[in-house]
């Protein structure tokens, strides 16, 4: 089992530029999450999924979008990139959890795609 | 709003030594709260996972406490080794996870 795994693993965007972060999973688990790791600030959230075809909104969700069309992956788009969303973002993945986005066992995390926005 | 707070934010300790990492939370009201590590430029892994209704979890030299009451748990490692050298974040579990900022560790040879 690869686990959790993020594509790419390091980006340099220019301001206002768009992409796409990509995050799979072999364990079969139904919810998924998208993290930023700011220094000093730990992790936050910003969009979860409770299963294929679901998404939502975490604690950070503004100037990202998500989507989860198969229950194996879990994409987190940039449309206009800031430097603001300079960070590194992690996905992880829970076989079982709550309908808020929380997680009622372990998570599993990706290795992280450090972003930087010029 | 959870907040949760970890302190120090860096230890340097000698090898042998047994290390103490702490964590407070304000909101009692959680499902669980996790242990995490993290190596430089790696992902988080998973160390101990504490049930509300737990007291404590145990796996090899590391030893997790959880007092929901006074809104603190604690990370024990046991005759900690260079290999122990990394950042070791907590979270809370109420209705999403609230990762405190991390203790980064440095054990010496």
């Amino acid at each position: 089992n690869a686990g959790v795994t993020q594509t790419p693993k390091f980006r340099v965007l220019k301001t206002g530029q768009s992409m796409t972060l990509l995050c799979a999973q072999d364990m079969n688990h139904e919810y998924m999450y998208w993290y930023r790791q700011d220094p000093g600030m730990g992790l936050r959230l910003i969009h979860y999924s409770v299963g294929e075809g679901t998404t939502a909104k975490g604690e950070v969700p503004d100037g990202y979008n998500v989507s989860r069309l198969k229950k194996q992956n879990f994409l987190l788009g940039l449309e206009s990139a800031a430097p603001s969303q300079t960070s590194v973002y992690f996905c992880a993945s829970s076989y079982s959890g709550l309908s808020s986005g929380g997680s009622t066992d372990t998570q599993y995390f990706g290795p992280g795609t450090r972003l930087t926005v010029l | 709003k959870q907040e949760v707070t970890q302190i120090p934010a860096a230890l340097s300790v000698p090898e042998g030594e047994n290390l103490v990492l702490n964590c407070s939370f304000t909101d009692s009201a959680i499902y669980n709260l996790q242990w995490f590590r993290q190596d430089p430029g790696k992902g988080l892994t998973s160390l101990l996972l504490i049930q509300s209704s737990q007291r404590e979890q145990t796996s090899g030299r590391l030893n997790a406490s959880l007092d929901k009451s006074s809104g603190r748990s604690t990370l024990y490692i046991a005759a900690s080794q260079p290999g122990d050298s990394a950042t070791y974040l907590c979270a809370t579990n109420d209705y999403k996870l609230s990762f405190g900022a991390g203790t980064t560790v440095t054990v010496r040879a």
